[in-house]
């Protein structure tokens, strides 16, 4: 059984650029939960996928976005870039959208100067 | 999360006794309380969870209580050991709301 991996595991940006991050979520898992986890605090939920569709946002603006695939990996999109935008950015499977234990992937640690 | 409310924020114990972390949440619609571990440089896993049917869950050395009246649920650790130093998450399923988290240190 393959666990969740994400891409890259570390970026650096400039402020005002556009980044993409990945993750592959586990085998079986219909549903792909994005967080932001800034240093020090606990992960702040920015939207969840179920089957290629948006299923729940957090408190992010709109140039945070995302997708999902056939396969159920999935994609998260931040368009021009702020420095408070650094942080971990963790992406979990599950098995299904309710009441279901979250797969953590190790994270894309963001950097933006 | 706004959800949920986690205390304390630091915990140091002596090998061998026990630790609580107490979660207070505000939906009353919740059903699910999972609690993560997250250790430096990974993402949080799963340790244990509960649901709302259930008052209390043990695995081990770890158990989980669970008061809907009062909207609070624990977590306890006994006869704890240097492997259980990390960081501990509540979540409240509502919006999927993280606690602030808890550093555990456990002593030598």
């Amino acid at each position: 059984e393959t666990g969740v991996t994400q891409s890259p595991t570390h970026l650096i940006k400039t402020r005002g650029q556009q980044v993409t991050l990945r993750c592959s979520s586990q085998s079986g898992h219909n549903t792909v939960s994005w967080y932001q986890q800034a240093l020090g605090q606990g992960p702040q939920f920015i939207f969840q996928y179920y089957r290629e569709e948006e299923n729940g946002r957090g408190n992010f603006p709109p140039r945070f976005s995302g997708l999902q695939f056939p396969n159920y990996s999935s994609e998260l999109n931040v368009n021009a870039l702020e420095l408070d935008d650094s942080a971990l950015y963790l992406c979990a499977s599950s098995l299904t959208v309710d009441n279901s234990p979250l797969h953590f992937g190790n994270g894309t640690r963001l950097t933006v100067t | 999360g706004e959800n949920v409310e986690q205390h304390p924020s630091t915990l140091s114990v002596q090998e061998g006794d026990s630790a609580v972390i107490k979660c207070t949440y505000s939906d009353s619609a919740s059903n699910y309380f999972p609690w993560y571990k997250q250790e430096l440089g990974k993402g949080p896993q799963l340790i244990i969870d509960i649901r709302s049917n259930v008052g209390e869950k043990k695995d081990q050395r770890i158990a989980v209580t669970l008061n809907k009246t009062a909207k609070h649920f624990s977590l306890h650790i006994t006869e704890t050991q240097p492997e259980d130093s990390a960081v501990y998450f509540c979540v409240n399923d509502y919006k999927l709301s993280f606690g602030a988290g808890t550093t555990v240190t456990v002593r030598a």
